[in-house]
This record gives C-alpha cells, sequence and structure tokens, in this order.
C-alpha cells in the first residue's frame, strides 16, 4: 500500500506565483524525499529531510517536515513554465530492518502556465 | 554519458513472449531496483538488488524475474508478458540504506 500520499492531485499556477504541495504518510520515518518527473522521463531526486529536521532549502525550493502530523510540505517559490511536471513524495520508514525501500506516493501534478 | 541507462527504451510485445529489460550504471551503486509505473497509481516496487549476490522481492514480484549480472547491470525479465504488464518502467540505484534514488530514463513496454 502506498505510504505517501500528495495533495492536491494535480494543481495549475501562472508563472511567478508560489506552488505547495503536500503529502501525508502513516508510519514513522527515516527520512522523505521529493522528486521531480517530466513527463514521461525518469524521477530526478530534489531534496532529502530526514525524521529530525524541520525545514530544508534548496535554491527556489522549501520543504518542511512535521512528524507530529505525519506531513510534508513542498513550496516552489516564484514558479516557471519549466517547473510544470509531476512531483512525488518519497518516504523511508524507519524499523523495517533490513528492507530500506522508499515508499512512493502517487504524485501532484504540477502546471505553470506562461 | 547518463549515469543510468535502460535498454530497450520502447518495446511493443505480445502476449506470452519472453522479454528483458535491461539496466546499466556507471555510478557504482550496490543497491539497485525495478519499479513499474501506471498512471494514476504512482511507482510500485518490482524486485530490488543490494549487491550480486542479493535479490529480494518487492510489492508486485508475481510474473517477473531479475538476474544481477555484475554490480553495474540489473535485468528484469518477463517470463510470459500479458496486457496488464503494459507499463513505464523504471530502473534505479542507490548508494545507501534509504538514501537518494537515481533513476534511469525508463522503458515504455506495451504488451498486445
Amino acid at each position: 500500500s502506498q505510504q505517501g500520499e500528495e495533495d492536491p492531485q494535480a494543481l495549475s499556477i501562472q508563472e511567478g506565483e508560489n506552488a505547495t504541495m503536500n503529502c501525508s504518510y502513516k508510519t514513522s520515518i527515516n527520512n522523505l524525499q521529493w522528486y521531480r518527473q517530466n513527463s514521461g522521463r525518469g524521477l530526478v531526486h530534489l531534496i532529502l529531510i530526514r525524521s529530525n529536521e524541520r525545514e530544508k532549502h534548496s535554491g527556489r525550493l522549501r520543504v518542511t517536515l512535521d512528524t507530529s502530523k505525519k506531513s510534508s510540505s513542498l513550496l516552489i517559490t516564484a514558479s516557471r513554465a519549466a517547473d510544470t511536471a509531476s512531483y512525488f513524495c518519497a518516504t523511508a520508514p524507519s524499523g523495517q530492518g533490513g528492507s530500506e525501500k522508499l515508499v512512493f506516493g502517487k504524485g501532484t501534478k504540477l502546471t505553470v502556465n506562461p | 554519458d547518463a549515469d543510468v541507462t535502460q535498454t530497450p527504451r520502447n518495446r511493443i510485445t505480445k502476449t506470452g513472449k519472453r522479454i528483458m529489460l535491461e539496466c546499466s550504471q556507471t555510478k557504482g551503486h550496490d543497491r539497485m531496483y525495478w519499479y513499474r509505473q501506471d498512471p494514476g497509481l504512482g511507482l510500485r516496487l518490482i524486485y530490488y538488488s543490494f549487491d550480486v549476490k542479493d535479490i529480494n522481492k518487492g510489492e508486485i514480484s508475481d510474473g517477473y524475474s531479475v538476474s544481477r549480472q555484475a554490480q553495474a547491470k540489473f535485468s528484469l525479465s518477463l517470463e510470459s508478458a500479458i496486457p496488464n504488464q503494459t507499463a513505464l518502467y523504471f530502473c534505479a540505484t542507490g548508494q545507501g540504506a534509504r538514501e537518494t534514488q537515481y533513476f534511469g530514463p525508463g522503458t515504455r513496454l506495451l504488451v498486445l
């Protein structure tokens, strides 16, 4: 079953606006990662936030993690048409021993209109 | 050159045929993974390998098999393809436990 669930499923904004995507998960985690996928292509890692971190930045990306609410958000500031893609959260559940598997959500499809 | 490559990039086959999808990596990672992606379902793990002698089933391994020929190569086989195996297949590598994964460009498979 899916661990992470992104919200919304789809988001359409104008260039220059900020985009916020959310991810909720069910079990305790070691870390949470965000990936981007351009249409039909492989996923590209964006950022990893560990369970003891609350916020992380990378360029125009800001990720927050609230382990008490089992949720994370990805903020893309000053969006560009090139940010149009699907965004996935992936959780690394803790306490699984040697399985070390990432569990991916179903993604948020972001469209940035010029 | 790409760090994770997949061949073929597109494949059309018929029900009952055996096919192999190949993955090679130059990142030197021990961990390799095979996922399939279906519209609206996200990525699901088929098989994963932590080294040449270690192969593990993922959540949807039925109908698939894998071979880890070398640290750099991990192939996925469909012994007898069926239409519901039509999907986008991704290979990925990883350096450490629960760390970042690096994805190949994907293989689009259509089973008629």
